[in-house]
């Protein structure tokens, strides 16, 4: 089992409707939790990060996190296209940061 | 600016021919670590250091050297590359162990 779990998508949503990105991890003492935005070729950009069970908003992205059932997951209302991109989870236990190997969302106009 | 920066964006070697990619931060962290990403494997971390002169394994560090002399400076060294070793190469920083990681460009390695 990897330590960290995404669905590799694929994920196709249309202009303007919410995008549900998901995660889940192996470890049960993690910590924190990092959802990062990478385009193609480029280096990873942290979008949101959350310490605590429950929601946390930032703008048209928000970060759910339920340490019970080991997932994290993201939504991003509004999707645009300028949002295609892969979406990377990360966790962080101990000095490990450990990702996910992305999910691929493509917004369509 | 606060930025992480690698050098070179783009390297073209042979199988055996010692290579060095750097990465200077510029953000007093102390917390350092290099990252290689594959298609469908995503980030896995080489090595990581804490501080200077402490510097330990990741999830694939065979093959790979690391040093860190100066907090500023984590260099990766491939001493006798090979082509399984093509990647693209990421390094971060940060400051605590429980905040961001701030990445470099990256760094496209072909070994031929």
């Amino acid at each position: 089992q990897k330590e960290v779990e995404q669905n590799s998508g694929p994920l196709s949503v249309p202009e303007g409707a919410i995008a549900s990105l998901n995660c889940t991890y192996s470890d049960r003492g993690s910590q924190s939790f990092f959802w990062y935005r990478q385009y193609s070729g480029k280096s990873p950009e942290l979008i949101m990060f959350i310490y605590s069970n429950g929601d946390k908003e930032d703008g048209r992205f928000t970060a759910q996190l339920n340490k019970a059932s080991q997932y994290v997951s993201l939504l991003i209302r509004d999707s645009q296209p300028s949002d295609s991109a892969t979406y990377l989870c990360a966790v962080k236990g101990g000095n490990k940061l450990v990702f996910g190997a992305g999910t691929i969302l493509r917004v369509k106009s | 600016e606060a930025q992480v920066t690698q050098n070179p964006r783009y390297l073209i070697t042979v199988t055996g021919k010692k290579l060095t990619v750097t990465c200077s931060q510029n953000m007093n962290h102390e917390y350092m670590s290099w990252y290689r990403q594959d298609p469908g494997l995503g980030l896995r971390q080489i090595y990581y250091s804490m501080n200077v002169e402490v510097t330990d394994k990741g999830d694939v560090p065979e093959g790979y050297k690391v040093s860190r002399k100066e907090k500023r400076n984590f260099p990766l060294i491939l001493e006798s590359p090979s082509p399984n070793q093509t990647s693209l190469y990421f390094c971060a920083s940060s400051s605590l162990l429980y905040t961001e990681a701030f990445f470099g460009q990256g760094t496209r390695l072909t070994v031929v």
